[in-house]
């Protein structure tokens, strides 16, 4: 089966600074990438994905990228702000009937003002 | 504009004493998932409906069942909780087979007494 493997598990940052997290996964069939935010109390929340024909997408200060070679993409977080500060999760997941989606370990990332 | 909703958002159950959460969802999903999030730790799948075709992942215990008795609802039964059952309980949905983005509702506490 799939194993996603996420890394920082922990990111503290000083506001304005990037941040980038990473993942990897080791089936090669994965070919959807979602990245969630959660935070405390909360649902997880998609904030970006990307699909396997893509290297790399971006949405104003958020960005993905895509190795399909190594298997690993991550999460760019530009000019941070207090309020980026949560728990970011990454997963991984096939186009199959049913999509199981298998996610990393969460990283929690925390802005300082 | 809920799309996921979880009833209730808190859960308080004593020991032994059997407990039922309920999700519904407004998107017409075709698939279901149930989730379930101990403190810092990734969610972890329960099982899931496709349709009716329930799915259940190998390592769920038996204490836990599921019923979806129409599209737009699903239910997570917790025949004998113990105090280990304490968690977030999510649940989630896609549309079927493809690319799909995965919707989160906003998650049950669950605390075992």
């Amino acid at each position: 089966g799939e194993n996603v493997e996420q890394h920082p598990s922990t990111l503290s940052v000083q506001e304005g600074d990037s941040a980038v997290i990473k993942c990897t996964y080791s089936d090669s069939a994965s070919n959807y990438f979602p990245w969630y935010k959660q935070e405390l109390g909360k649902g997880p929340q998609l904030i970006i994905d990307i699909r396997s024909n893509v290297g790399e997408k971006k949405d104003q200060r958020i960005a993905v990228t895509l190795n399909k070679t190594a298997k690993h993409f991550s999460l760019h977080i530009t000019e941070t702000q207090p309020e980026d500060s949560a728990v970011y999760f990454c997963a991984a997941s096939t186009s199959t009937r049913g999509n199981q989606f298998y996610f990393g370990t969460g990283t929690s990332l925390t802005v300082i003002p | 504009d809920a799309m996921v909703i979880q009833n209730p958002r808190y859960q308080v159950t004593q020991f032994g004493k059997p407990v039922t959460l309920s999700c519904s969802q407004t998107l017409n999903h075709n698939v279901m998932y149930w989730y379930q999030q101990k403190s810092s730790q990734a969610p972890k799948l329960l099982f899931h409906y496709y349709d009716k075709d329930f799915n259940n992942e190998a390592d769920t215990p038996d204490n836990f069942q599921s019923r979806r008795p129409n599209t737009s609802f699903c239910f997570l039964d917790i025949r004998s909780p113990g105090l280990g059952d304490a968690a977030m309980y999510l649940c989630a949905t896609t549309p079927g087979q493809g690319y799909n983005e995965q919707f989160f509702g906003p998650g049950t506490r669950l605390t075992v007494l």
